[in-house]
């Protein structure tokens, strides 16, 4: 069964510092891959996506994607973050083969202090 | 607005008393999705549909219902709630299943069973 890991539980940081959160998932086939995020009290948004092609994926506000197959990774990166960015922050994960189910990490949550 | 809308937002009630949490999308979207959010859990699927008239159990579908009448409508039924379903609820849709699979959210339900 497809799985997908968060190691990072609780990230605390001060602005401007960079982040990268991890991301791994447990499925041999072609897979789609997404970031999504969930400020405080709102509902989950698309980051970005990867479907196929370069495997660096920019997506909004700054954040950016790398997916390295042969870890069977997809990390997300800022290169500065701001207090802004404190959320939850989920990898998502479905087959090629099977894209009715999404399958969601167990989340990141990231404080940034000023 | 593009939008998925969730009702309530908040509900607190008790063991055994039948519930229905609606969930409505105006982006004509096919797909429709429920999650619920633990802590520590991330976001787990609990039904699906891929079109009006079609739906199909994710991972926690135990205690839970849904019907799909109308596209655009994909209410979640508890018949009989108990407190383990105590839970953060999301809605999600999508134009289909497939490569495209970026899903909306809705803003969410709290629910609190007693």
């Amino acid at each position: 069964a497809q799985s997908v890991s968060q190691h990072n539980h609780h990230v605390i940081l001060s602005e401007a510092a960079s982040l990268e959160l991890g991301c791994n998932y447990s499925y041999g086939g072609t897979v789609n891959l997404f970031w999504y995020v969930q400020y405080p009290g709102q509902h989950l948004q698309l980051l970005l996506k990867y479907f196929s092609g370069d495997p660096l994926v920019k997506g909004i506000k700054g954040f950016e994607a790398e997916f390295i197959k042969s870890k069977f990774s997809f990390n997300l990166r800022k290169p500065s973050v701001q207090w802004s960015d404190t959320a939850e922050y989920f990898c998502a994960v479905n087959a090629a083969y099977n894209t009715d189910k999404l399958i969601f990490g167990t989340g990141t949550r990231l404080q940034v202090f000023p | 607005e593009a939008q998925v809308t969730q009702n309530p937002r908040y509900l607190i009630t008790v063991t055994g008393k039948k519930l229905t949490v609606t969930c409505s999308q105006n982006m004509n979207h096919e797909y429709m999705s429920w999650y619920r959010q633990d802590p520590g859990l991330g976001l787990r699927q609990i039904y699906y549909s891929m079109n009006v008239e079609v739906t199909d159990k994710g991972d926690v579908p135990e205690g839970y219902k849904v019907s799909r009448k109308e596209k655009r409508n994909f209410p979640l039924i508890l018949e009989s709630p108990s407190p383990n379903q105590t839970s953060l609820y999301f809605c999600a849709s999508s134009f289909a299943a497939g490569r495209d699979n970026e899903q909306f959210f809705g803003p969410g339900t709290r629910l609190t069973v007693l």
